[in-house]
Order: C-alpha cells, then sequence, then structure tokens
C-alpha cells in the first residue's frame, strides 16, 4: 500500500530562522511521482514542487529546496530565511505508477502546520 | 483563463437532503478528481475520472456519486447528507495522471 507520512504535526519558528519539514513515503512502486503543496490561511492549494522517482537531484527555488533520498523514502523541504508568508499547511504527496499505485491517485500525507512569528 | 471553479462555496445541509457540487475546469484537462479534506487527516480521494464518460472510486467513495458527461465539468453529488460527510470538498484536474494538479477554492459544507 501506499503511504505518506508527515509526522510533524506543527512547527513554530521565528522570522529568518531555517526550517526543514519531513515527508517520508512508503510505495512499492518503481515508478512514482512526489509532490509538495502549500495550503495558505485563504484555503486554496498551491503547487510547489513535482519530482519524480528517476531524479534524484535536490532542488533549490529562490528561498524553497527539496531534498529527495530514496534510500531513507524521504523528500523534505526546507525554507531558508523563513517569513510570515510562509505561514501555512504544507503536504506533501505521492502517486504511484507501475505496480499496484496508479498515477491518477494522489496520496496526500496529513499535513505539516507551520507558523512563522515575527 | 479561470483554471478550477467550484460551486458553491458554502452549503448547509440537513441530514437526508441531497445536493450537487460542480466543479469547471477550463484548461482541456483529461484527468479530474473530488477530494475531502479534515482536520487532521489530509485529503483523501472520494472519485476521480480519467476521461469524459469515466469515473472510479477513490479512497473513500461510500455516500458520494459522480458523473462526468463533459469533458470540462465533475460532478458531486450527495444523495442523502449525513452529519458525518461535514467536510470541505475540492475538485482538482490534471493534463494526465502524475502530473501536478490544479485544485479550485474548495466548497464548504455543513451537514446539520
Amino acid at each position: 500500500a501506499q503511504k505518506v507520512t508527515q509526522a510533524q504535526t506543527e512547527i513554530s519558528v521565528v522570522e529568518k530562522e531555517d526550517v526543514t519539514l519531513d515527508c517520508v513515503y512508503e510505495t512499492r512502486d518503481t515508478t512514482y511521482y512526489l509532490f509538495w503543496y502549500k495550503q495558505p490561511p485563504s484555503g486554496e492549494l498551491v503547487f510547489l514542487i513535482r519530482r519524480n522517482s528517476f531524479d534524484e537531484q535536490n532542488e533549490i527555488s529562490g528561498r524553497y529546496s527539496w531534498n529527495f533520498q530514496k534510500s531513507t523514502s524521504s523528500f523534505n523541504f526546507t525554507i531558508t530565511a523563513s517569513q510570515v508568508v510562509d505561514s501555512a499547511v504544507y503536504f506533501c504527496a505521492l502517486s504511484g505508477g507501475n505496480y499496484g499505485g496508479a498515477t491518477n491517485k494522489l496520496i496526500f500525507g496529513t499535513g505539516t502546520l507551520l507558523a512563522v512569528q515575527p | 483563463n479561470a483554471g478550477v471553479t467550484q460551486t458553491p462555496k458554502f452549503r448547509v445541509l440537513k441530514t437526508g437532503q441531497s445536493m450537487t457540487l460542480l466543479c469547471a475546469q477550463d484548461m482541456n484537462h483529461e484527468y479530474m478528481y473530488w477530494y475531502r479534506q479534515d482536520p487532521g487527516m489530509g485529503l483523501r480521494l472520494i472519485h476521480y475520472s480519467v476521461g469524459e464518460g469515466t469515473t472510479a472510486k477513490g479512497e473513500v467513495p461510500d455516500g458520494y456519486n459522480v458523473s462526468r458527461l463533459k469533458k470540462q465539468n465533475f460532478l458531486l453529488g450527495l444523495e442523502s447528507a449525513a452529519p458525518s460527510q461535514t467536510s470541505v470538498y475540492f475538485c482538482a484536474s490534471s493534463y494526465q495522471g502524475g502530473n501536478e494538479q490544479f485544485f479550485g477554492p474548495g466548497t464548504r459544507l455543513t451537514v446539520l
């Protein structure tokens, strides 16, 4: 079965601190996709990144970076120099590809609430 | 482009009432999805469609029905609403499986 675990329910940091959100996944598929979405207090879901299982390169986008490690089945998300506008719930998600899973189904973690204090 | 839109934004029902939630997308996406979001449980897939005229069950399909008569629309129906269906419902679409899903703004449903 496919599963995504976000063990950190809530994290509180002070502005300008770096923060890492953890994501651990389980799948038997050899081809799969990992995602991060942001849900700010307004409620909409904002896509942040998509990574396929064959691409283990880390990615950096401005203050955001992602560390994908197949050996530990983790896809962690780091925000550098956090800002108040980063306050949101962040979801990690998985869709499978070739064994048991299906690319047309997203399995979400339970989310991590990040509160950035001024 | 409007992206993914949902109607209505809010609704209050009494137990046993029925209603239909409408999702529309203007991106010519083949795949469409309905999720529900409950506190502490993330988003869970209710039903999905991989093309016009097709539907399939997701993780939590009981109590819901769906239809995809037109490519751009995906309807979610509650035939006899129950308090356990109080939730925020999100519609999403994607070009194909494995691609980024684009989400609508959500519908907050309360069943009394």
